[in-house]
């Protein structure tokens, strides 16, 4: 049963435009949700998170949005530059202890020059 | 920031010989540093959490006995596998997590690529 889901498995979006990655939850019990970004045989980058306190988190180019009553949260990418290109894994935690994080599949992102 | 080192980042091994990773947190303490696995096309799945100076806990279907975790010092935790076999091939990633915080971002190794032949 995963508990955190990527529908999506690629996205394509030439490059200016918004990119917007989306993901669904299903434990209710998550209460910090990020993003990471991952290249082929490289660890995952830590790129923005947000408290289920809040509802939007904004850092540069990127910002994540979370909608609880939904459980879902999206990563708008704006503008899109050919350098986003690579896969995009949300993940979330649960508990107030360092627990770790449990991961979609992730969206492999395409920015289109 | 934060960074996570881990050793080797690819190793090709024959079937039934044993592999040891090293995960090293590099300007942090980590009391617990967490194992992940990577199929292709897959998600990262969590393996085990390490945690020092004790056993360490493994998720439901990883074996133990093959997959030995020790985590001798505040910045150093080992996965080997042992009597490896082709199906063990598989990206493998160390994460950690600076103290400061419980709800702040795990940060990963750069993996280790396995290959068993």
């Amino acid at each position: 049963d995963q508990q955190v889901k990527q529908n999506s498995p690629s996205l394509s979006v030439q490059e200016g435009r918004i990119s917007i990655l989306n993901c669904d939850y299903t434990n209710s019990m998550f209460d910090y949700f990020l993003w990471y970004k991952k290249y082929p045989a490289e660890g995952p980058t830590f790129l923005i998170s947000i408290s289920s306190i809040k509802d939007k988190n904004e850092d540069g180019r990127f910002t994540v949005f979370l909608n609880k009553s939904a459980k879902h949260l999206s990563l708008h990418i704006v503008p899109s530059q050919p350098g986003d290109s690579a896969v995009y894994f949300c993940a979330a935690k649960g508990g107030s202890g360092n627990t770790p994080l449990v991961f979609g599949k992730g969206t492999r992102l395409s920015v289109i020059a | 920031g934060a960074v996570v080192s881990q050793h080797p980042s690819r190793v090709i091994c024959k079937s039934g010989t044993s592999v040891k990773i090293e995960c090293r947190s590099l300007d942090f303490q980590a009391t617990t540093m967490f194992w992940y696995r990577q199929f292709p096309k897959k998600s990262l799945m969590l393996m085990a959490t390490s945690n020092e100076g004790s056993k360490a806990t493994y998720e439901q279907g990883v074996e133990k006995d093959k997959f030995l975790i020790n985590h001798a010092s505040l910045t150093l935790s080992t996965l080997t596998v042992t009597s490896a076999h082709p199906e063990d091939s598989s990206f493998y990633i160390c994460s950690a997590r600076e103290a400061l915080s419980y709800n702040s971002p795990l940060h990963f190794g750069n993996g280790t690529r396995l290959t068993v032949t």
